[in-house]
């Protein structure tokens, strides 16, 4: 139980679908972010939430809409993606945005194969 | 823009064997994170160092960090097939400036029994 719960853990979907990640954690934290880790690449930051305002959005394609209702919950919705989008997406949470030190608690994932 | 330089790329080793692994910057950084990702899961947080020369024990895995705050090496002693995965570093930036973490590419660690 690392604390921080990502669904679906596989997810494949068309070119044309509109489908969303989920990211709900417990541990208390207030800043959450969405990563992306393709093969052969350094994790990509996509978007940071503190305190359910998006402080970051890392030039990422409009087709990746985040949402954060709460500080609990962050969502990455989905829509005509390609299939260079295929990736491993990451959820993460730490406890505060400007403290960096007691490292990210990370989701398992979520594997995206856009066909 | 700070970059985290990971070396070797991949790394296959029998069990039992010694490796060291490397992290280095042209920036400085506040702290250095060390986290090991499993197939199919998220990294998880090895250690944190902060202070320039510093050096943590985990059981078999030493790590340091440079007197400047640039780089950092993890040490792996007797190697085991559990110590399998992808090594990442992650610099805290000075001041807390961008207050991101950076990641560096990664280390993928194979170990044979």
């Amino acid at each position: 139980e690392t604390g921080v719960t990502q669904t679906p853990r596989h997810l494949v979907m068309g070119m044309t679908n509109k489908k969303s990640l989920k990211c709900e954690q417990h541990l208390g934290h207030n800043a959450m972010y969405w990563y992306k880790q393709s093969a052969k690449k350094p994790l990509e930051l996509m978007f940071v939430y503190s305190l359910e305002e998006r402080v970051e959005n890392n030039s990422v394609p409009s087709r990746f809409s985040p949402e954060c209702p709460n500080s609990s919950h962050l969502f990455l919705h989905l829509h005509t993606l390609q299939p260079e989008d295929s990736a491993l997406y990451l959820c993460a949470s730490s406890q505060a945005l400007y403290v960096v030190d007691y490292g990210y608690t990370f989701g398992s994932g979520t594997r995206l194969t856009v066909v | 823009t700070q970059l985290l330089e990971q070396s070797p790329q991949f790394l296959s080793i029998q069990e039992g064997e010694n490796l060291t692994v490397y992290c280095n910057s042209s920036s400085v950084f506040s702290s250095l994170q060390w986290y090991r990702q499993e197939p199919g899961e998220g990294p998880v947080l090895l250690v944190t160092v902060v202070t320039g020369g510093e050096v943590k024990k985990l059981k078999r895995l030493t790590f340091q960090f440079g007197d400047a705050r640039k780089d950092s090496s993890l040490h792996i002693t007797a190697a085991q097939p559990g110590d399998t995965g992808l090594y990442l570093c992650a610099g805290g930036p000075l001041r807390n400036a961008g207050n991101m973490l950076t990641f560096g590419g990664g280390t993928r660690l194979m170990v044979k029994p």
